[in-house]
């Protein structure tokens, strides 16, 4: 079965370091998404990416985040300057549609900022 | 503004035993609402996912309901198994693509 698959599987860093985390959606998938989990809370919403933009986003991705789609298979996720509060698991996500169908979940970058 | 809640947040039970697990959402206007399982330190799986226009979803021995017009949708596990055992997660979707997610119910299955 086709899967979405995310690296760093676990990163850490310093304090105002940049981090980038990358995806490889499913390969016919045309709607990417990222979410994050901060340990014990939420699974919450990031940014969703359509046609090589931003579709929606949510109050949580500040100009501290951005996101790419650098080639035709990579879907990347930078923060600028990590926080301690940045620290989570993210997800990355890819659906076929915009609603209709399953949205499939990788496995996770768990970012401990320290 | 959306919010997911998920009844009860933590549940054990012997292997063999039927469950209901409970998702209830504050705004029936949404596109569909997805059950998932999360292992520990694991990703989302996706179990069902159930249309609005839709009342169930059945797959082997999950069964998803959903009552859009009271805001609420059921996850019923038949003969609960120990590999059963993670947290299971309720989400909704509305206009945007955005889910919405509950915090999760933790099942525990003893054998």
């Amino acid at each position: 079965e086709p899967e979405v698959t995310q690296t760093p599987s676990h990163q850490v860093t310093q304090m105002g370091q940049e981090v980038i985390l990358r995806c490889v959606p499913i390969s016919n998938h045309l709607y990417f998404y990222w979410y994050r989990q901060i340990l014990g809370q939420k699974v919450e919403f990031l940014v969703s990416f359509y046609n090589n933009e931003i579709s929606e986003k949510s109050e949580i991705f500040d100009d501290q985040f951005s996101v790419e789609r650098p080639d035709g298979s990579n879907f990347t996720l930078k923060i600028r300057s990590t926080k301690l509060e940045d620290s989570a698991m993210y997800f990355c996500a890819s659906r076929s549609d915009r609603t209709g169908n399953t949205i499939y979940f990788g496995e996770g970058s768990w970012l401990t900022v320290v | 503004k959306q919010e997911v809640t998920q009844i009860p947040a933590a549940l054990s039970v012997p292997e063999g035993e039927n469950l209901v697990l409970n998702c209830s959402f504050t705004d029936s206007a949404i596109y569909n609402l997805q059950w998932f399982r999360q292992d520990p330190g694991k990703g989302l799986t996706s179990l069902l996912l159930i249309q609005s226009s839709q009342r169930e979803q059945t797959s082997g021995r999950l069964n998803a309901s959903l009552d859009k017009s009271s805001g609420r949708s059921t996850l019923y596990i038949a003969a609960s198994q120990p590999g059963d055992s993670a947290t299971y997660l309720c989400a909704v979707s509305q206009a945007g693509t955005a889910l919405i997610f509950g915090k999760g119910t933790t099942l525990s299955v003893s054998s």
